[in-house]
């Protein structure tokens, strides 16, 4: 079955400090790999996808294979930065449309 | 131009009533799904139109739930006979055509079943 798990609800760092979000997965075959942001107040909007191999406000993720993981990471936290975020798969097993999601990271940066 | 709006944003309900929300979409965009987030929980896919006709109704939870879209406009999603463990925030994404990356999602309806 396919699965995204997201193992910390809530990661707390100090503006500045560098970020890992941590998301594995579990898949059959490739998968396309997403990272979702929800500021607050805020609907969901997609912050990045791994075969852009872009990088979104600082961000960078990348899709390891072997570990099947996507971390999300960021160098120096900005306050702005706090928000939910969330990793999602999708693919020819889950019929390509839908996204499947993990329960998502709070992360919060403090002054 | 306008996002994907939803309504209502929040509703009440006693269990065992019917419900509709609304998800209207971004003007051209075929493709539209629902999606279910329960506290704590990630979202959960419902169901996804492409155009009025939905090829994955695979996350539907039982018969209670069923959707419906007019044309590439407007979708409602009915909860009938509610229950309380359909308490969620329901979303709504819509894109161009079918696939993940250019979903655009609403702000929700938070959904209480008392």
């Amino acid at each position: 079955a396919q699965r995204v798990t997201q193992p910390e609800k809530l990661l707390s760092v100090f503006k500045g400090a560098p970020v890992e979000l941590k998301c594995n997965y579990s898949y059959s075959g490739s998968p396309e790999l997403f990272w979702y942001v929800q500021y607050s107040r805020q609907r969901l909007q997609l912050l990045l996808r791994h075969i852009s191999r872009e990088s979104i406000k600082g961000f960078t993720a990348d899709l390891n294979k072997g570990e099947t993981s996507f971390h999300l990471k960021k160098p120096f936290a900005q306050e702005e930065d706090s928000a939910m975020y969330y990793c999602a798969l999708s693919g020819l097993n889950t019929g390509f449309q839908k996204l499947v999601f993990g329960t998502g990271t709070r992360l919060l940066v403090s002054p | 131009g306008a996002g994907v709006s939803q309504s209502p944003s929040n509703k009440v309900t006693e269990k065992g009533k019917d419900v509709e929300l609304r998800c209207d979409p971004i003007s051209g965009h075929t493709a539209l799904y629902w999606y279910r987030q329960r506290l704590g929980q990630g979202l959960e896919f419902l169901i996804y139109f492409q155009g009025n006709s939905a090829p994955d109704k695979s996350g539907l939870p039982s018969d209670r739930f069923s959707a419906e879209r007019t044309g590439e406009s407007v979708s409602t999603l009915t909860i009938q006979r509610t229950q309380q463990e359909d308490s969620a925030v329901y979303l709504c994404a819509s894109s161009l055509a079918g696939g993940p990356s250019g979903q655009y999602f609403g702000p929700g309806t938070r959904l209480t079943v008392t």
